[in-house]
């Protein structure tokens, strides 16, 4: 079945800890992102890779890092998250630019 | 860079009826312009996209307008039905090889649809 995974779905953590969030998908995709979605703020996007080790900032990446190794993941990394990082966390990937973009199920991140 | 405003931001209708959420983008390199739905709890899913060569798309009850010297874009659902209720995102992206792939969405309409 052609999805794209996420893990974990549920995260507290206190300030400070650093925390990963995967993203695998099994589609081939070239083009991985990773959003944030806030009440009111709709979806924004953190970062984008269009290919392996091509990664590039969207419209709010700071406090955030990624890293594309491999084709299939596209893992979130905070190396020291802050309350303002709590969010409902999405990953998704495309075959190409136009192409329908495939969300994952979400991450719900709690940062105390 | 690119702003995408979106109203209104709750709308409620009659089953049956037509709703109309609008959007409008800052950027006029944008060239792609993709609506999502999403319903309570899941994930965002693509219902259908325009590309600023194409000023109107259809797929069965909805469809999609487009006026680039405005800058403004429009989801149209006609005869509305209680699975329409959900949250609907509009986007836009500069689309091309150098281009990368930014999208940028609006905040979000909630359609709730009364039966």
């Amino acid at each position: 079945e052609a999805q794209v995974t996420q893990n974990p779905r549920y995260l507290i953590t206190v300030t400070g800890k650093k925390l990963t969030v995967t993203c695998s998908q099994n589609m081939n995709h070239e083009y991985m992102s990773w959003y944030r979605q806030d009440p009111g703020l709709g979806l924004r996007q953190i970062y984008y890779s269009m290919n392996v080790e091509v990664t590039d900032k969207g419209d709010v990446p700071e406090g955030y890092k990624v890293s594309r190794k491999e084709k299939r993941n596209f893992p979130l990394i905070l190396e020291s998250p802050s309350p303002n990082q709590t969010s409902l966390y999405f990953c998704a990937s495309k075959r190409e630019p136009s192409d329908t973009q495939y969300f994952g199920p979400g991450t719900r991140l709690t940062v105390l | 860079g690119e702003n995408v405003e979106q109203h209104p931001s709750t709308l409620s209708v009659q089953e049956g009826d037509s709703a109309v959420i609008k959007c409008t983008y800052s950027d006029s390199a944008s060239n792609y312009f993709p609506w999502y739905k999403q319903e309570l709890g899941k994930r965002p899913q693509l219902i259908i996209d325009i590309r600023s060569n194409v000023g109107e798309k259809k797929d069965q009850r909805i469809a999609v307008t487009l006026n680039k010297t405005a800058k403004h874009f429009s989801l149209h659902i006609t005869e509305t039905q209680p699975e329409d209720s959900a949250v609907y995102f509009c986007a836009a992206s500069v689309r091309g090889k150098s281009s990368g792939d930014k999208l940028t969405f609006g905040t979000g309409t909630r359609l709730a649809v009364r039966p």
